[in-house]
């Protein structure tokens, strides 16, 4: 069975980045796509992006474009998510999930609970 | 606005079926293989019950099943228990190689 597991939660100022990890016990991880969801306090899921550590392939919602970076270590069996210019609506818990959407996303990490406060 | 339409919220008791439906509003969705869709209980992680319209992951119970008629997908719970109450994700994999989801349907166990 495979597990996702996130870093802790954040605290940013307006304007700050925020770096989320995601570590994989995968041992197909070169053959994953690992996706990036949102969800901000009692809203829906949102989709920011997906990443292929073997291609380095990404793709990204457009609301994000040019402020969203989603990288992988391979040697580490890990992606990661950075999101610049944190604004307060920023305010969410950002899951990583296996996959890239065509067969489901499967499994989910813990979530992140990122928090824009000045 | 999500491109993917489901009701704000269903309701039925213990034992009877619902079913929860998720309509494509956009032309990059519409009639896609790669629907999902996802339970989510309060302050728990999202968690996949079907996947490519109408399969199941193992271990998921044979009360959930999916299908797709045209643009709309559709998700049946049968055999109604107090803990399927939870919202509920429909999800689209679109031919521009992005993943939409619908707005979440609430589900209410009486």
């Amino acid at each position: 069975q495979v597990y996702l597991v996130q870093s802790g939660g954040e605290v940013k100022k307006p304007g700050a980045s925020v770096k989320v990890s995601c570590k994989s016990s995968s041992y197909t991880f070169l053959s994953d796509s690992f996706t990036w969801v949102r969800q901000a306090p009692g809203q829906g899921l949102e989709w920011m992006g997906s990443v292929n550590p073997y291609s380095d392939d990404t793709h990204y919602a457009q609301k994000f474009q040019g402020r969203l970076t989603l990288t992988t270590v391979t040697s580490t069996n890990t992606a990661y998510m950075e999101l610049e210019r944190l604004q307060f609506d920023d305010t969410a818990i950002y899951y990583c999930a296996r996959g890239g959407g065509l067969n489901g996303l499967d499994p989910w990490g813990q979530g992140t609970l990122v928090t824009v406060s000045s | 606005q999500s491109a993917l339409t489901q009701p704000a919220s269903v309701s039925g008791s213990p034992g009877q079926a619902v079913t929860i439906s998720c309509s494509a509003t956009n032309s990059d969705v519409g009639g896609s293989d790669s629907v999902s869709w996802y339970q989510q209980h309060p302050g728990k992680v999202p968690k996949l019950i079907i996947f490519d319209v109408s399969s199941r992951p193992s271990g998921v119970s044979n009360r959930f099943s999916g299908s797709r008629s045209g643009d709309t997908a559709s998700l049946t719970i049968s055999g109604l228990q107090t803990v399927d109450e939870a919202d509920y994700y429909c999800c689209s994999y679109t031919r521009t190689n992005t993943v939409l989801f619908g707005g979440g349907t609430k589900l209410t166990v009486l």
